[in-house]
């Protein structure tokens, strides 16, 4: 089983709609918790950390289930500009070693 | 305040040539990666350093070496380079705080080809 596992897509969603991503973790002791955005031919980039109480951020919101050991990503009123891959990312807790996910890819189509 | 840089950006060599790769950050971060992405897969840790003259294995550290003998530059190189190298290659720095929520910040990667 791998270490963070996510649904690879596509997601093709018209604009203004609603869509949400899941990823999974495998290590109970993972400690902290991110979706990173990455473009084509780009660098992955901060989009959110995910706290224990959940958090938002504009029409982002993330929240994590430490009992099923998952992480989530709803994402609001769909814009052209979302279209991207999200990477979901996993850190054991003070430690130098992040996992990442394979990405989840989104189109958001006119 | 350029973030993290990276050298060269794209890059073609023929198997069994060398080069370096060069990192390098002006945020005066502690922690530094060296990440490769292969399609269909995650981003995978090559060596990673948490300070001036340290450096560690990775995931995948066949085939690489690292050097960080400045805070702000860590270089990757390829001795003898392998088709199998062919990849994306992204630096990555982070800072040194305790607590949970450190971000990592990349560079904006090198494409190499080995043929």
């Amino acid at each position: 089983r791998k270490e963070v596992e996510q649904d690879p897509g596509p997601f093709n969603v018209p604009e203004g709609a609603t869509v949400a991503f899941n990823c999974t973790y495998s290590n109970s002791a993972s400690q902290s918790f991110f979706w990173y955005r990455q473009d084509c031919r780009k660098e992955p980039k901060l989009l959110m950390s995910v706290y224990s109480s959940g958090n938002e951020d504009g029409r982002f919101t993330a929240q994590l289930n430490r009992a099923s050991q998952y992480i989530s990503l709803l994402i609001r009123d769909s814009k052209l500009s979302d279209s991207a891959t999200y990477l979901c990312v996993v850190n054991m807790g003070g430690t130098y070693k992040y996992i990442f996910g394979t990405g989840t890819r989104l189109k958001v189509l006119a | 305040n350029a973030g993290v840089t990276q050298t060269p950006k794209f890059r073609v060599l023929k198997t069994g040539q060398s080069m370096t790769l060069l990192c390098a950050q002006d945020m005066n971060h502690e922690y530094m990666y060296w990440y490769r992405q292969d399609p269909g897969m995650g981003l995978r840790l090559i060596h990673y350093s948490v300070g001036e003259g340290t450096t560690a294995k990775g995931e995948v550290p066949d085939g690489y070496n690292v050097s960080r003998l400045k805070k702000q530059n860590f270089l990757l190189g390829l001795e003898s380079a392998a088709p199998s190298q062919t990849s994306v290659y992204f630096c990555a720095s982070r800072d040194y705080r305790q607590g949970f929520y450190n971000e990592q910040f990349f560079g904006p990667g090198t494409r190499l080809t080995v043929l």
